[in-house]
């Protein structure tokens, strides 16, 4: 049982460049999540999902889009990335919010924009 | 949006002591807390799942408390080993919010 899978774990991008980064959990979790964590400041929520076709904004949702065309799959764009990009990402999955169950997490993806 | 807040920020302890850090969150309209274990180079992993007042939580070395009336939840260590070192994430949600709001965390670092 894999859990929650990200891939990249890491990547380097120049500013200007887009990249995606991809979420997938195995557990057939209703909710996925995408968070940076920088420092000092914890994990901060970009966008959420509360089921497959659907999307909405987290506390910082700007540069950042999302989709979510499979359940078990949550996408995170990055259209024309900005040094205040940089961050750590992860992403995270639960049964959903009304169960009261904690979210499982994934590794994190460590992005640098140059 | 919840303010959610963790003290202290950091702490060291030697091997043996038993410590124990505090997550403050608005009382009114509560609805859960999660905490989790958070490793340095992993993921976070969740320790304990609390909803009612009162509520006391127990994982082998580790407890919890929960007092929803006045917004807080201590997190106790007993003991503590140089394993324990790892920061310790509390995340909160109301009755209006649809996602649980994490807070800065507290860094413990056990010195052998």
């Amino acid at each position: 049982n894999a859990g929650v899978t990200q891939t990249p774990k890491f990547r380097v991008l120049k500013t200007g460049q887009s990249m995606t980064l991809l979420c997938a959990q195995d557990m057939n979790h209703e909710y996925m999540y995408w968070y940076r964590q920088d420092p000092g400041m914890g994990l901060r929520l970009i966008h959420y999902s509360v089921g497959e076709g659907t999307t909405a904004k987290g506390e910082v949702p700007d540069g950042y889009n999302v989709s979510r065309l499979k359940k078990q799959n949550f996408l995170l764009g990055l259209e024309s990335a900005a040094p205040s990009q940089t961050s750590v990402y992860f992403c995270a999955s639960s049964y959903g919010v009304n169960s009261n169950q904690p979210q499982h997490f994934g590794d994190g993806t460590r992005l640098s924009i140059l | 949006i919840l303010n959610v807040e963790q003290s202290p920020q950091s702490l060291h302890v030697q091997e043996g002591d038993s410590t124990n850090f505090t997550c403050s969150f608005p009382s009114s309209n509560f609805y859960a807390l999660h905490w989790y274990r958070w490793e340095t180079a992993k993921s976070p992993e969740a320790l304990f799942v609390m909803t009612l007042n009162g509520d006391e939580k127990k994982k082998g070395r580790i407890s919890a408390t929960l007092n929803t009336k006045e917004g807080y939840s201590y997190l106790y260590i007993k003991g503590s080993q140089p394993e324990d070192s790892a920061t310790y994430l509390c995340a909160s949600r109301d009755n209006y919010g649809q996602n649980f709001v994490f807070g800065p965390g507290t860094r413990l670092s056990v010195l052998p």
